[in-house]
């Protein structure tokens, strides 16, 4: 079966500093990576995700992710956080064929940015 | 605008009772879901549709029940089987097709027990 790790429940870090969300993914053949992020009380937001190619995907509001292959990871990154960062963020995994888009979800890494 | 409604944002639920939440989306979208957000949990699928007047069980259907007779809504009934029903619940859409699509979602409705 699919599924997403968060190793983190939550990440704390410096405003200006960069920040790192973990993710690995545990699936067969070549899997589909999202990450969103949600605000209180609100739906998730998409931020990026990793279809084919490139490595390293560049998303929404200054985030990146990379596709490692190897190590079966696909952190998000940002070189410097804002507090405006703090939120919760999920990592999700789909079927590459058949299943349509439905989603498998992480737990979820809630993300603190301090002055 | 356009985008997933979710009503209403905040349900109570009696004992014994069966709710419906709401879900209307105006992208022309194929492919609707509904999840379930515990804290601690992440988002559990319950029922998802990926043409109209058909739709699949999820990994927590049981206690739930959906249907899908326009394109455009895709509500969800909370049944009294449903033992623990709180939790927030968010429905999303998609173009349908092949994976690798993003899911655009509601705000959200927040369920509680009275």
């Amino acid at each position: 079966a699919q599924s997403v790790a968060q190793p983190e429940d939550q990440v704390n870090v410096a405003e200006g500093n960069p920040l790192t969300v973990k993710c690995t993914y545990s699936v067969s053949g070549n899997p589909y990576l999202f990450w969103y992020v949600q605000y209180p009380n609100r739906g998730l937001q998409f931020l990026l995700k990793y279809i084919t190619g490139d490595n390293l995907v560049k998303g929404s509001y200054g985030f990146e992710a990379e596709f490692n292959k190897s190590q079966t990871s696909f952190h998000l990154k940002k070189p410097s956080a804002l507090v405006s960062d703090s939120a919760l963020y999920f990592c999700a995994v789909s079927y590459p064929t058949g299943g349509g888009n439905k989603l498998t979800f992480g737990t979820g890494t809630q993300l603190k940015v301090e002055l | 605008d356009g985008g997933i409604t979710q009503s209403p944002k905040y349900l109570f639920r009696k004992e014994g009772q069966n709710v419906t939440l709401s879900c209307e989306q105006n992208l022309n979208h194929d492919a609707m879901y509904w999840y379930r957000q515990d804290p601690g949990q992440g988002l559990r699928l319950i029922y998802y549709s990926q043409i109209v007047n058909d739709f699949q069980k999820g990994d927590i259907a049981e206690g739930y029940s959906v249907s899908r007779e326009k394109k455009e809504s895709f509500p969800l009934t909370v049944t009294s089987a449903q033992k623990n029903p709180t939790a927030f619940y968010l429905c999303a859409s998609t173009p349908g097709g092949q994976g690798g699509k993003k899911l655009f979602f509601g705000s959200g409705t927040q369920l509680s027990v009275l």
